[in-house]
């Protein structure tokens, strides 16, 4: 059974850039919640999505923004890019709400 | 406000030597309690789901236990593959603002010496 699956595993980007990162459940898992991940503030929700629909959301500004597909595949979108923004973004699944993560290997962004 | 500390920040232990990693934690009633192990450049594993007050869980050398306001996660005779960080995460219940959401502690980062 494959794990969750996130691409690009690394990208670089420049201040004031948008990006977009992608992020594939394990096959039957509906739930696909979003974190980042910084030396210093450890592991931050950022939103988490369940059957299309955003259910929760961190305290991260609106440049933050996700989406879900109808084959539970979502992807995060971060606009105006600031040097704050470098960080392991984490995209993790499971089944339905509230029960244990699985996650993805990560995209690690630096913002330059 | 829900929150979660561990500690230590990190241990350095010689294989064989036992020890506890601590997992302290302020929540509106708690759903659950979750440990993983993180090894650099990986996302987190997950290691244990704990639900309520005495209740453990064990996987070779790893066992999780949790009272009403911690958790414990004793490793015995560590081995040099054991060293990780381990972070704790607790999903606050109703009552709380952030119900649905998995709230990570920093974690503890273990070094297990030959």
């Amino acid at each position: 059974k494959a794990g969750v699956t996130q691409t690009p595993r690394y990208l670089i980007k420049t201040r004031g850039q948008q990006v977009t990162l992608s992020c594939s459940p394990i096959s039957g898992h509906r739930s696909v919640s979003w974190y980042q991940q910084t030396p210093g503030q450890g592991l931050q929700f950022l939103f988490e999505y369940f059957s299309e629909t955003q259910r929760n959301k961190g305290n991260f500004p609106g440049r933050f923004s996700g989406r879900q597909f109808s084959n539970s595949r979502s992807e995060m979108n971060v606009s105006t890019l600031e040097l704050g923004d470098s960080a392991l973004y984490l995209c993790a699944s499971s089944f339905t709400q509230g029960e244990k993560l699985f996650f993805g290997s990560g995209t690690q962004l630096s913002v330059l | 406000e829900d929150q979660v500390t561990q500690s230590p920040e990190a241990l350095r232990l010689q294989e064989g030597e036992s020890s506890s990693l601590n997992c302290s934690y302020t929540v509106s009633g708690l759903r659950g309690l979750f440990w993983y192990r993180q090894d650099p450049g990986k996302g987190p594993e997950f290691l244990f789901t704990l639900y309520s007050a005495g209740e453990e869980k064990e996987k070779e050398r790893l066992k999780a236990t949790l009272t009403k306001k911690e958790s414990f996660l004793h490793i015995t005779a560590p081995k040099p593959e054991d060293s990780a960080t381990y972070l704790c995460a607790v999903h606050p219940g109703e009552g709380s603002s952030n119900t649905g959401k998995l709230i990570f502690g920093q974690g503890t980062t273990l070094q297990v010496k030959p």
